[in-house]
């Protein structure tokens, strides 16, 4: 059972567009949610977070949105650079005190010159 | 630089020998985490140590696996009687703890099991 879901396993944008990368989840008890972007062959990077308090947390080129009542949240990255192109994974912390995270599967984004 | 490490990198071994990675996490962080990754799938939580102590583990992780951080700083986690099933991606990520949720992951070791 999957409870964080990234249903576009790839998304392709023009340099200078905007990006958008979706994620779903199915426990409404997550609290917190974060994205995180992965380069080949290195870790997880951490991008960005969202309290379940808040529905829109900006940094710099990127924003996240959070709809609290459709369980979903969108990663905004504007304007998209080629250096963007990486795998980005939504996650959310388990709950309880260990906050291990739950990850989606990830889209893969290609920002084209 | 003062990231999370991993060693090795890479590590080819045959179907039945018994492997052992390396993490060392954040000097400063006493949360340590780790994950397993698979072609196509996010990371997937394996057990985490909050300093010394191993507070939980996953059903992923068989009893052929098992994970320490004995004096709560660096953590091993050993593989015994490798299978092809167990070639993924493993990573550590460590955390300094209290409300703040972001972990900081290493570069993860690549396990191929032939």
């Amino acid at each position: 059972d999957q409870q964080v879901k990234q249903n576009s396993p790839s998304l392709s944008v023009q340099e200078g567009r905007i990006s958008i990368l979706n994620c779903d989840y199915t426990n409404s008890m997550f609290d917190y949610f974060l994205w995180y972007k992965k380069y080949p062959a290195e870790g997880p990077t951490f991008l960005i977070s969202i309290s379940s308090i808040k529905d829109k947390n900006e940094d710099g080129r990127f924003t996240v949105f959070l709809n609290k009542s459709a369980k979903h949240l969108s990663l905004h990255i504007v304007p998209s650079q080629p250096g963007d192109s990486a795998v980005y994974f939504c996650a959310a912390p388990q709950g309880g005190s260990q906050g291990n995270l739950i990850f989606g599967k990830g889209t893969k984004l290609s920002v084209k010159p | 630089d003062t990231g999370v490490s991993q060693d090795p990198r890479h590590k080819i071994t045959k179907r039945g020998q018994n492997v052992t990675f390396r993490c060392d996490p954040i000097s400063e962080h006493n949360r340590l985490y780790w994950y397993r990754q698979t072609l196509g799938q996010g990371p997937e939580f394996l057990t985490y140590f909050q300093n010394e102590a191993q507070l939980e583990k996953s059903r992923l992780l068989s009893d052929r696996f098992s994970a320490e951080r004995p004096k709560g700083s660096f953590s091993t986690l050993e593989i015994q009687r490798t299978e092809q099933g167990d070639s993924a991606m493993y990573l550590c990520a460590s955390s300094p703890g209290g409300p703040a949720y972001e972990q900081y992951f290493g570069p993860g070791t690549r396990l191929t099991v032939t």
